[in-house]
């Protein structure tokens, strides 16, 4: 079973550029949720999907959206890149119900020069 | 707002020894826990998942506790090797209103350095 896929592995951006991060959950799993980790703040979470749907966000300027297709496939855009968003960012996914948890991708190392 | 928190931030220890990982939390309404270790530039591999309604849960040399009434949870990793060196994370999520859940809310990490 192929576990969640993140791509593009590594980015390079100009600050002011805007960026889009691609998440392929785990085949069957419909909630997907994208976190930033950097070196100050460790993780935090940025959003949940579920079923397309938006469930949750966490606390982050509008900048940070996303979004989930029918295929629970999720992209993560950055619009306006600041320096501080260099950062990694991870995907998880997860099945539904109690005794599941979350699988994380090997993420998107972002660098805003 | 929950808020979670390991110690030690670090820990140094020779390979064989058995060691205890700490996690605590804010707000016990939690639904699950889930340990994860994270090598330098990788994602994160889960260890464990504990319910709410679990009281611990056991992999191999690993074993895991959780008091939610207390807010705290415990990590123990048994006769440590060299490649057990890495970041542990613990972390909490919540069920939300509409049945999913909210998102994991994520300690700093222990840094472990097993010594050969």
């Amino acid at each position: 079973k192929a576990g969640v896929t993140q791509t593009p592995r590594y980015l390079i951006k100009t600050r002011g550029q805007q960026v889009t991060l691609s998440c392929s959950p785990i085949s069957g799993h419909r909630s997907v949720s994208w976190y930033q980790q950097t070196p100050g703040q460790g993780l935090q979470f940025l959003f949940e999907y579920f079923s397309e749907t938006q469930r949750n966000k966490g606390n982050f300027p509008g900048r940070f959206s996303g979004r989930q297709f029918s295929n629970s496939r999720s992209e993560m855009n950055v619009s306006t890149l600041e320096l501080g968003d260099s950062a990694l960012y991870l995907c998880a996914s997860r099945s539904t119900g109690g005794a599941y948890g979350y699988t994380f991708g090997s993420g998107t190392r972002l660098t805003v020069v | 707002k929950q808020e979670v928190t390991q110690i030690p931030a670090a820990l140094s220890v020779p390979e064989g020894e058995n060691l205890v990982l700490n996690c605590s939390f804010t707000d016990s309404a939690i639904y699950n826990l889930q340990w994860f270790r994270q090598d330098p530039g990788k994602g994160l591999t889960s260890l464990l998942l504990i319910q709410s309604s679990q009281r611990e849960q056991t992999s191999g040399r690993l074993n895991a506790s959780l008091d939610k009434s207390s807010g705290r949870s415990t990590l123990y990793i048994a006769a440590s090797q060299p490649g057990d060196s890495a970041t542990y994370l613990c972390a909490v999520y919540g069920a939300d209103s509409g049945g999913g859940a909210d998102g994991l809310t994520f300690g700093k990490g222990t840094h472990l350095i097993i010594q050969p």
